[in-house]
């Protein structure tokens, strides 16, 4: 059974409109944290955001907030206000238990087009 | 600060060959985590380091190994390549203690391909 579930391959969003990346993932671990990581081109993996299942708040960075709905078992990215630059492939992920491990499990991505 | 950095950025091999990836974590970090991209997929653990040990295994075959150096930089070693293992291998540095996210530093990864 998949652990992260990205069901939107492709999407595409105008500049300077906002735009939702689905994730839901699932865990039978009381104590896990949600990372989204943008990937450009360039390969690197860069991180956006994090949320803590403790976490009371809906984490935000900047234009990037994670709508994190516990009980469905999701956390979306929400990207307002889109820039050319942000067109690049999305990652969700989570690292389960609380310790500081680094095994991330990835879900299978979604790529995201800003048109101008 | 550094970044990660990875060498090299790109390589061909053939069948059976053996490789060996580079990795410089991040200044202070003492956790270094290998992952492996296949084309079109996401990131899949292939293990971790913490302080010169192995701390951590994904499901991945005995052949592919790695070291952490003192300094903590680290290499992946893959024997008998398979043309499966043809994929962007990413080195992610972190704080292995402390820190609240331990959010994961990426390299730009290495693009092997194996003919």
């Amino acid at each position: 059974a998949q652990k992260i579930t990205q069901t939107q391959p492709g999407m595409f969003v105008q500049e300077k409109e906002a735009v939702t990346l689905d994730c839901t993932y699932d865990t039978s671990d009381p104590s896990y944290g949600l990372f989204w990581y943008k990937q450009p081109s360039s390969g690197e993996m860069i991180f956006l955001i994090y949320q803590g299942s403790y976490d009371q708040q809906n984490a935000t960075e900047g234009r990037y907030s994670l709508n994190f709905q516990k009980a469905r078992k999701s956390a979306n990215l929400v990207i307002s206000a889109s820039q050319l630059g942000d067109s690049a492939m999305y990652f969700c992920a989570m690292r389960e238990g609380s310790g500081n491990t680094g095994k991330l499990i990835f879900g299978q991505g979604t790529t995201l087009q800003v048109k101008p | 600060e550094t970044g990660v950095t990875q060498s090299p950025t790109h390589l061909i091999k053939t069948r059976g060959q053996q490789v060996t990836l580079r990795c410089s974590s991040q200044s202070g970090h003492n956790t270094v985590s290998w992952y492996q991209q296949a084309l079109g997929q996401g990131p899949q653990f292939i293990f971790q380091y913490y302080r010169e040990e192995e701390n951590g295994r994904g499901n991945f075959p005995p052949r592919f190994s790695g070291l952490q150096f003192p300094n903590y930089s680290s290499e992946l070693n893959v024997n008998a390549l398979e043309l499966d293992d043809s994929a962007l291998y990413l080195c992610a540095s972190s704080l292995g203690a402390g820190g609240y996210t331990g959010e994961l530093f990426f390299g730009e990864g290495s693009r092997l391909t194996v003919l």
